[in-house]
């Protein structure tokens, strides 16, 4: 099975900064790749699908980027209200292989 | 508007069953494809099982030949039974749409296994 790394697993940064959360698939995957925020203490939300496209009602501030096994999650502009883990997720296939989180702090 | 109600999570014994359930409201779950997502306290996300809209049903290797998706077109309904439950399957248990990407989730179910 595919498996799927982010790094770093926890990240603390000022607000306004530029953040970028990598994520690497084991094998290509093309752009069947996903983005999930999670604050804590509620349900994943949908940020980014197919790599690169933002879903609907989502900050302009996120974007996505990457195809085959490299891929990235950047917050243009940290805001407070990002605070949160941020998970990939495999698209393509079962089965659908999370990453193991990245917890994105303020400084 | 698109709605998933996770219900049916409890407190159970090891070596012990429970059905959970995911009524959908707003779509069609047998057009769709359906899945299952865990996570155990403190950690991450565990992608379980899917159920495709023509029926298909794949597991995660954790839960393989324990769980069994499925559903109930009548009351538009996701189901997972869980049979020889462990320990290690203590999590909070959600169910997601699959349209491009997980787009739609429920609020959340919780098992806990222990005697």
């Amino acid at each position: 099975d595919i498996q799927m790394t982010q790094s770093p697993s926890s990240l603390s940064a000022s607000v306004g900064d530029r953040v970028t959360i990598t994520c690497r698939a084991s094998q290509g995957i093309s752009n069947f790749l996903a983005w999930y925020q999670q604050k804590p203490g509620k349900v994943p939300k949908l940020l980014i699908y197919a790599a690169s496209i933002l879903q609907s009602g989502v900050p302009s501030r996120f974007s996505g980027s990457g195809s085959g096994t490299d891929f990235t999650l950047t917050i243009s502009s940290l805001q407070p209200e990002d605070v949160a883990t941020y998970y990939c997720q495999k698209d393509n296939s079962a089965p659908y292989t999370f990453g193991q989180g990245t917890k994105l702090e303020i400084k | 508007e698109v709605q998933l109600v996770d219900s049916g999570g409890n407190l159970v014994q090891p070596g012990g069953s429970l059905r959970l359930s995911c009524a959908a409201s707003g779509f069609t779950v047998s057009t769709n494809y359906m899945s299952w997502v865990r996570q155990a306290p403190g950690k991450g996300l565990e992608w379980v099982s899917v159920i495709y809209s023509g029926g298909s049903t794949y597991y995660a290797d954790s839960v393989k030949g324990r769980f069994t998706i499925s559903r109930d077109i009548s009351k538009n309904t996701v189901y997972l039974q869980m049979n020889s439950l462990r320990g290690e399957d203590t999590a909070v248990y959600y169910c997601a749409r699959h349209l491009d990407g997980f787009d739609f989730w429920g609020q959340g179910t919780m098992v806990t296994v222990s005697s």
